[in-house]
């Protein structure tokens, strides 16, 4: 079946570690973006990427990199620089021109 | 910023209607209305989209206002399983531009037995 697969669900690391969290899909989506989640909060922005080899800042970005090498992936790393980074992150992809986005299941960062 | 106003939270009972109110004043012409809900812990899942005219499909239908400013979302036969935080939210489709999503704070929707 065709979906996106984050990888792992839970994610412990200690602070000052950089972490990357994958996202996969096999949508031939265009379209892939980051998104954190905090506690009775909705989604921000982290990164975005329309096409492979470009991708653009959202409104949080700071602390965190990214890569589109290959149209289904779309790797987040969450580096030392982020202040915060325990949240639980969501990768989403779209069909460019298309509505609806498909959403995978998270990864919950946990920084001790 | 979001775009839409939802009460932060609402109850059905289960079997009932369960219709969930937004408020968009500010939208614009070529923005569409987007329903997306959200499970304790896991992804969003779209449910339903509209431009202007009202919508059905096997989740959920999506009533518009003939002004655009507001639109209610409806669960027929609301279950248990129903039970999620629901975004309203507003944004232009895709193509040439960036199609983002701005997600708010939702409404938590508690199906109770």
């Amino acid at each position: 079946d065709g979906g996106i697969t984050q990888s792992p669900k839970y994610l412990f690391r200690k602070e000052g570690q950089n972490v990357t969290l994958s996202c996969e899909q096999n949508l031939n989506h265009d379209a892939m973006y980051w998104y954190r989640q905090d506690p009775g909060q909705g989604l921000r922005l982290i990164y975005y990427s329309q096409i492979v080899n470009d991708f653009q800042k959202g409104d949080i970005a700071e602390g965190y990199s990214v890569s589109r090498e290959k149209k289904e992936s779309f790797p987040l790393t969450v580096t030392s620089a982020q202040k915060n980074p325990t949240a639980f992150y969501l990768c989403a992809s779209k069909v460019q021109g298309g509505n609806g986005y498909t959403f995978g299941s998270g990864t919950r960062l946990t920084v001790v | 910023d979001a775009k839409t106003t939802q009460p932060p939270s609402m109850d059905c009972a289960e079997g009932r209607a369960a219709n969930l109110p937004c408020n968009h004043s500010t939208i614009s012409g070529n923005e569409y209305v987007y329903w997306y809900r959200q499970i304790h812990s896991q992804g969003p899942q779209y449910i339903i989209h509209g431009l202007k005219n009202n919508e059905t499909n096997e989740m959920a239908s999506l009533i518009i206002t003939e002004d655009r400013k507001s639109s209610t979302l409806i669960l027929p036969h609301a279950t248990l399983r129903d039970t999620a935080v629901y975004y309203c939210i507003v944004s232009p489709t895709g193509g040439s531009t960036l199609g983002r999503l701005y997600f708010g704070r939702g409404t938590q929707l508690t199906v109770w037995p």
